[in-house]
């Protein structure tokens, strides 16, 4: 079965870091391009950024860009997003999905609440 | 950035009944290789969000042929030809001819 889990996610106070994980099974990884997209409380869906399949790409929304930074590690089959400077408007649930130009493969998600 | 415009961002629907959703995108999605870079995704209450419709008109995998996606350049449309109760939730449009990824507002399809 093809699986895609999050985790990481929590409370944080304001100016604080994170880093979430997704852990993949049942897909062949290393050959996938792998997309973050978040969705805050009662709001759409953000595209937040992805990586290539050896980590040589990566591109960011400019919401993101300079505060958040992905990697992956295809001998563990899990991609990261390390979340830096983070402000209450980061607060969302945050999903991977495998990115083929379409996202055919999510997570659940992993909720991370920016708060004081 | 490309910015994509769903229309509308609600809609009741009875069941039985079809649906249509806009999406325009403000710059054609009409790749130099001949792909238009348009699909469609379908987000169910309390679910992670699905995809149905990827490069304007093809269905994914599994999903039911009553959903079909027309469109080019810049105007693309979701029709849903007789809507069901496990229809509602929210339908986005997302571009991925270019980087950023961009998606649409959002449009809330409920039942009558």
């Amino acid at each position: 079965e093809v699986q895609l889990v999050e985790s990481g996610g929590g409370l944080v106070q304001p100016g604080g870091s994170l880093r979430l994980s997704c852990a993949a099974s049942g897909l062949a990884f290393g050959d996938n391009w792998m997309t973050w997209v978040r969705q805050a409380p009662g709001k759409g869906l953000e595209w937040v950024g992805n990586i290539k399949q050896d980590g040589s790409d990566k591109y960011y929304a400019g919401s993101v860009k300079g505060r958040f930074t992905i990697s992956r590690d295809n001998a563990k089959n899990t991609v990261y997003l390390q979340m830096n400077s983070l402000t209450g408007e980061d607060t969302a649930v945050y999903y991977c999905a495998r990115d083929y130009r379409y996202f055919d493969v999510w997570g659940r998600g992993t909720l991370v609440t920016v708060s004081s | 950035d490309i910015v994509m415009t769903q229309t509308p961002l609600s809609l009741s629907v009875t069941p039985g009944q079809p649906a249509s959703i806009s999406c325009k995108s403000s710059q054609s999605l009409l790749d130099t290789d001949g792909r238009t870079y348009l699909y469609w995704y379908l987000q169910k209450p309390g679910q992670s969000p699905q995809l149905l419709i990827y490069e304007v008109y093809n269905r994914f995998s599994g999903v039911p042929d009553r959903f079909s996606g027309s469109g080019s350049g810049t105007d693309f449309t979701l029709k849903i030809s007789r809507v069901e109760a496990e229809d509602v939730g929210f339908y986005y449009c997302v571009q991925s001819i270019e980087h950023p990824k961009t998606f649409g507002q959002g449009t809330k399809v409920e039942i009558k």
